[in-house]
């Protein structure tokens, strides 16, 4: 049972564009989530996160957009650059619960110049 | 300062052999997780560590898996009469609480021939 998915195992962008990054999950007990990036032979480095208190959070270039009554998140890169090409996980957890994050599945983002 | 590190980077083993694999955290990271990541699939949580807690064991795939964390410090992951389809990259990521983002170290590779 995949409680956190990443439908599109991939993603194409022209450099200066918007990426658009989605996440589904299902179970309606989650409340934090992060997206993390992965570079070829590299562990995952930590991008953004938001609480479910929120349904947007900014960083830069970088922006996670929550919607809780869909279970869906969504990570916003603008504008695109040829080094935001990598795999892109979200991950989500329940705070009061058991502290295990699922992770999704992946999507890699490749940003055409 | 020092990241998370793992070691070995690469592991080739034979089927049946027993391998342990090693990761040490931030300093002072007080949780500790050990995630598996098969070819084209996502991150699989294996196991959590939080201070002095019992560890939770839920993602551990058999009873050939085990992990042990001495104290706040050093973890191993010992995979016992290896399979072939354990080979996979062994990941490990310390964070200093649960809303922490996790640090991840640049992982494990397991090939089990």
């Amino acid at each position: 049972d995949q409680q956190v998915k990443q439908n599109s195992p991939s993603l194409s962008v022209q450099e200066g564009r918007i990426s658009i990054l989605n996440c589904d999950y299902t179970n309606s007990m989650f409340d934090y989530f992060l997206w993390y990036k992965k570079y070829p032979a590299e562990g995952p480095t930590f991008l953004i996160s938001i609480s479910s208190i929120k349904d947007k959070n900014e960083d830069g270039r970088f922006t996670v957009f929550l919607n809780k009554s869909a279970k869906h998140l969504s990570l916003h890169i603008v504008p695109s650059q040829p080094g935001d090409s990598a795999v892109y996980f979200c991950a989500a957890t329940e705070i009061s619960g058991t502290y295990k994050y699922i992770f999704g599945t992946g999507t890699r983002l490749k940003v055409l110049a | 300062g020092a990241g998370v590190s793992q070691s070995p980077s690469n592991k080739v083993t034979e089927k049946g052999k027993d391998v342990e694999l090693r990761c040490d955290p931030i300093s002072g990271h007080t949780a500790l997780y050990w995630y598996r990541q098969r070819l084209g699939q996502g991150l699989e949580f294996l196991i959590y560590f939080q201070g002095n807690s019992a560890p939770d064991k839920s993602g551990l795939p058999s009873d050939r898996f085990s992990a042990e964390r001495t104290g706040e410090s050093v973890s191993t992951l010992t995979i016992q009469r290896t399979q072939q389809e354990d080979s996979a990259v062994y990941l490990c990521a310390s964070s200093g609480g649960l809303t922490d983002e996790q640090y991840f170290g640049p992982g494990t590779r397991l090939t089990v021939t």
